[in-house]
């Protein structure tokens, strides 16, 4: 069946750092991935999306682009704060047939440190 | 403001004790789902519908039941809690438009505890 795989955390990294977060893809057909972020004590948002291959889906500084050939979408950032501290989710569903599904990955805690 | 309501926000029940937890959404969309989220786990399906009066289970639909009479409601039934079923429950719904997915929209979470 489909999976997401993202990297374990915590992931601990100073203010201004590169951030990288490793997200790979089993599914059949072309699914649509995102990336979530949920805050302390807080639901899900919608951080950013990408409905087909070579699609870079960006907001707030995040980017991450959809690579069918090595079924991934890594979530990246130039500089992160203090702010970004988060748990972040890599997740898939089918962009047809297949809709009203979202299959997460186990989510990695990043803590930005000052 | 527009987006998927959650209530309860906190609930605790004893075993054997059955309860809703309700979803309402109000932009008008098709597609419903219910999720419960467990340290480590991850956000785990449990039970989702695309349109009114159409539900199919998830990953984990035992011990939870659903029905979707309105496009506007998707209430999740615990039919006997079981401490089990001790987690941090979200609803969200979706759209898609050109056969694609849009994003889903969540709602805050049902803290649920079960003693």
């Amino acid at each position: 069946g489909d999976s997401v795989t993202q990297m374990e955390g915590p992931v601990t990294l100073s203010e201004e750092a590169f951030l990288t977060i490793n997200c790979t893809y089993t599914a059949t057909g072309y699914p649509s991935l995102f990336w979530y972020v949920q805050y302390p004590g807080e639901g899900l948002q919608l951080l950013l999306k990408a409905t087909k291959a070579d699609d870079k889906g960006s907001n707030k500084g995040f980017e991450a682009t959809y690579r069918k050939e090595t079924t991934s979408f890594h979530l990246e950032k130039g500089s992160v704060q203090v702010s970004d501290s988060a748990v972040y989710f890599c997740a898939l569903t089918h962009g047809s047939g297949n809709t009203g599904k979202l299959i997460f990955g186990q989510g990695t805690t990043l803590q930005v440190k000052p | 403001n527009a987006g998927v309501t959650q209530t309860p926000k906190f609930q605790v029940l004893k075993t054997g004790q059955s309860m809703t937890l309700q979803c309402a959404q109000d932009m008008n969309h098709e597609y419903m789902s219910w999720y419960r989220q467990d340290p480590g786990m991850g956000l785990r399906l449990i039970h989702y519908s695309v349109g009114a009066g159409i539900t199919d289970q998830g990953e984990v639909p035992n011990g939870y039941n659903v029905s979707r009479s309105t496009t506007e409601d998707f209430p999740l039934r615990l039919l006997s809690a079981a401490p089990s079923q001790t987690s941090v429950y979200f609803c969200a719904s979706s759209y898609t438009r050109a056969g694609v997915e849009r994003g889903y929209t969540f709602g805050s979470g049902t803290r649920l505890t079960v003693v």
